[in-house]
């Protein structure tokens, strides 16, 4: 898949936990980005990178932070999880300019 | 705003039927569009994409799309379904504004009677 891992690929936490969920990707792309996931809503943008330590916020990024400290990783982290962050998570890539993004194969956090 | 209409939550074909799947868009300018497909369990998988030129696009597993710039429609079509394309089908736009990313929309879940 493109060069993309996630990790973990499951996640059981508890309200009010911290949680970060790893992107990893061996492909050298500029652009990273994390989705989620949810019925009836497709994929919503959370947060995105456009290169080291360059990020910005997505549609839907209230309660989340990312950090990207070097080109292959991309970290989403939820500061104190929320049972409305119960979701399937997705990290992307792309070369940018009109180029597809690729996708790794999903965190599946439930939040108790 | 950039959006994404998907009217269709979800469509039954028999095998061997023809699909189309349908797609609208709100862009201001030129659109890249694509369409994108997920099994279950599983990440997105990019089945084609318009960048210019020909309106007609050919993908992967036989899959073809056509842009209507009069009808800002980017519809996903294969003439003879197999059981094996049951899965959930997204169409997205390439925005390009202070940086680049894909706006998606909400899927169509398309099941196959044998």
């Amino acid at each position: 898949d493109a060069g993309i891992t996630q990790s973990p690929r499951h996640k059981v936490t508890e309200t009010g936990t911290p949680v970060t969920l790893r992107c990893h990707q061996t492909e050298n792309h500029r652009y990273m980005y994390w989705y989620r996931q949810d019925p009836g809503h497709g994929l919503r943008l959370i947060h995105y990178s456009y290169g080291v330590k360059d990020t910005d916020k997505g549609e839907v990024s209230d309660g989340y932070s990312v950090s990207r400290s070097k080109t292959e990783d991309f970290l989403l982290t939820l500061e104190s999880a929320t049972s409305s962050q119960t979701s399937v998570y997705f990290c992307a890539i792309s070369v940018g300019d009109n180029s597809p993004l690729h996708f790794g194969n999903g965190t599946r956090l439930t939040v108790t | 705003a950039q959006s994404v209409t998907q009217p269709d939550i979800h469509i039954t074909v028999s095998e061997g039927a023809s699909l189309e799947l349908r797609c609208n868009y709100s862009y201001g300018a030129t659109p890249y569009l694509f369409w994108y497909v997920q099994s279950p369990g599983q990440g997105l998988q990019l089945l084609l994409k318009y960048f210019s030129g020909d309106t007609l696009v050919q993908g992967i597993k036989g899959f073809e799309a056509e842009f209507k710039r009069s009808q800002s429609s980017f519809n996903l079509r294969k003439p003879s379904v197999h059981w094996s394309d049951a899965a959930e089908y997204f169409c997205a736009v390439g925005r390009m504004d202070s940086s680049y990313k894909l706006i998606f929309g909400s899927g169509t879940r398309l099941l196959v009677r044998p």
